[in-house]
């Protein structure tokens, strides 16, 4: 199993300010066609997670330029450049490279 | 827009099936696979298992001697089976679609909370 660890567990943020979350993996995410197969997902309250970046640096659709990714191999981190309030929730990581899909445990971001 | 429409679920005692069906709306069944993940407190978020078009699955490991996922693509829709629950299967359950290209999850059912209790 590929097992995906998140820091910090909590997050807490001042609206308008910058933050990040890092995923490390137990094994490397850079596939031989030269992507790496870690995504992230937000799960706002009460809702089903939904798909912030795909292939380590990709917005997905309809997702605000203030979120950014980036790393390779084992260590990848997300950005948000300007927290706003509708960002909170819990941010996991996920890697598509084994079948075998694994989650990271979550980091909760929260508005100071 | 693709929408993923999920039901089943609810009570269940020990020992019993659990039985979940997830409905495609408004998109195409080939060309992707599809799967089943479960989000329990105490576990975070778990995949279950996937199937495609071609009716290939697979599993994790951990609930493969339990776990059935089928599809019928001709009503676009696809399944899960998870037999002699315990209370540790309690959960919210997902059904999700995975982009073949991007191995993400894009799309994502509004999830169905399973209660295993005597």
């Amino acid at each position: 199993d590929i097992v995906m660890t998140q820091s910090p567990l909590s997050l807490p943020v001042t609206p308008g300010e910058p933050a990040s979350i890092s995923c490390r993996s137990s094994q490397s995410l850079l596939h031989s066609n030269g992507y790496n197969y870690l995504h992230w997902y937000l799960q706002k309250p009460g809702q089903s997670p939904q798909l912030l970046i795909y292939m380590a640096s990709n917005r997905a659709s309809g997702v605000p330029d203030r979120f950014s990714g980036s790393g390779s191999g084992t260590h990848f981190t997300l950005k948000i450049n300007r927290v706003e309030a509708e960002d909170v929730g819990v941010y996991y990581c996920m890697q598509g490279l084994q079948s075998f899909y694994t989650f990271g445990q979550g980091t909760k971001l929260e508005i100071k | 827009q693709v929408q993923l429409q999920q039901w089943g679920g609810g009570l269940l005692r020990p020992s019993e099936t659990l039985s979940l069906t997830c409905d495609v709306h408004g998109g195409s069944f080939s060309g992707y696979f599809w799967s089943w993940i479960r989000q329990s407190p105490g576990k975070g978020l778990e995949w279950i298992g996937e199937i495609n078009h071609s009716g290939e699955t697979d599993y994790n490991p951990s609930l493969k001697s339990r776990v059935t996922i089928s599809g019928d693509t001709s009503k676009n829709k696809f399944s899960l089976k998870l037999t002699s629950v315990t209370a540790t299967d309690t959960a919210v359950y997902y059904c999700a679609r995975m982009e073949m290209n991007m191995e993400a999850f894009d799309i994502w059912g509004q999830g169905t909370l399973v209660t295993v209790s005597s």
